[in-house]
């Protein structure tokens, strides 16, 4: 998990209500991600960042919001808009020229 | 978008023996990549392999490409019990940091 922190490590959602994970790294890398990951499936790209105050759109950021205002730090906010948020959540970064992904230990999100 | 497909979905082997996954996928990539995820934890690089590459070794790891079939495949030597996980295949197909990610193998190794 290295220098990439996330929490909480689980989160309740309420119908209605928004909720954010946070995702914090210490390891100085420019890019950052979130995915979505479903039981027994691959990662799916919600957003991803390369620098600060700017990011994008990945498969599936219906329902998502993001935000980059320092370069620690990658906050996603699940809306109510998505409608079915139970997954388990990563992030990641990858430093500059690099090719890897490291991760952060997850959030899991259920739904109340 | 999913790139990778793995096979088997699950596998479940003897310590000792040996684990072979493999990874296939649709378009021209710059490298691909194997990642390890223990259950409920976050994922782990295990090796990267080139385009122009067509085997590499790390530890008891072994990764073969072959860009022609459009596949990877992944060898555990020698299996321990600690080697259960799931392992996801990863590709990079424009260079812009994305990773296009498989479903991955569930991997059990019987003590």
């Amino acid at each position: 998990d290295g220098g990439i922190t996330q929490s909480p490590k689980y989160l309740f959602r309420k119908e209605g209500q928004n909720v954010t994970l946070s995702c914090e790294q210490n390891l100085n890398h420019d890019a950052m991600y979130w995915y979505r990951q479903d039981p027994g499936q691959g990662l799916r790209l919600i957003y991803y960042s390369q620098i600060v105050n700017d990011f994008q759109k990945g498969d599936i950021a219906e329902g998502y919001s993001v935000s980059r205002e320092k370069k620690e730090s990658f906050p996603l906010t699940v809306t109510s808009a998505q409608k079915n948020p139970t997954a388990f959540y990563l992030c990641a970064t990858t430093g500059q020229g690099q090719e890897t992904q490291y991760f952060g230990p997850g959030t899991r999100l259920l739904v109340l | 978008s999913q790139q990778g497909e793995e096979d088997p979905q699950a596998l479940s082997i003897q310590e000792g023996e040996n684990a072979t996954m493999n990874c296939s996928y649709k378009t021209s990539i710059n490298n691909l990549q194997w990642y390890r995820q223990n259950s409920g934890r976050g994922l782990v690089h295990l090796i990267l392999i080139r385009s122009n590459e067509r085997e590499k070794h790390s530890g008891r790891l072994r990764v073969t490409l072959d860009t022609s079939k459009k596949s990877s495949s992944l060898l555990i030597t020698a299996s321990r019990a600690a080697d259960t996980a799931s392992y996801f295949c990863a590709t990079d197909e424009t260079s812009n940091y994305q990773l296009i990610w498989g479903a991955g193998t569930k991997l059990i190794i019987k003590p």
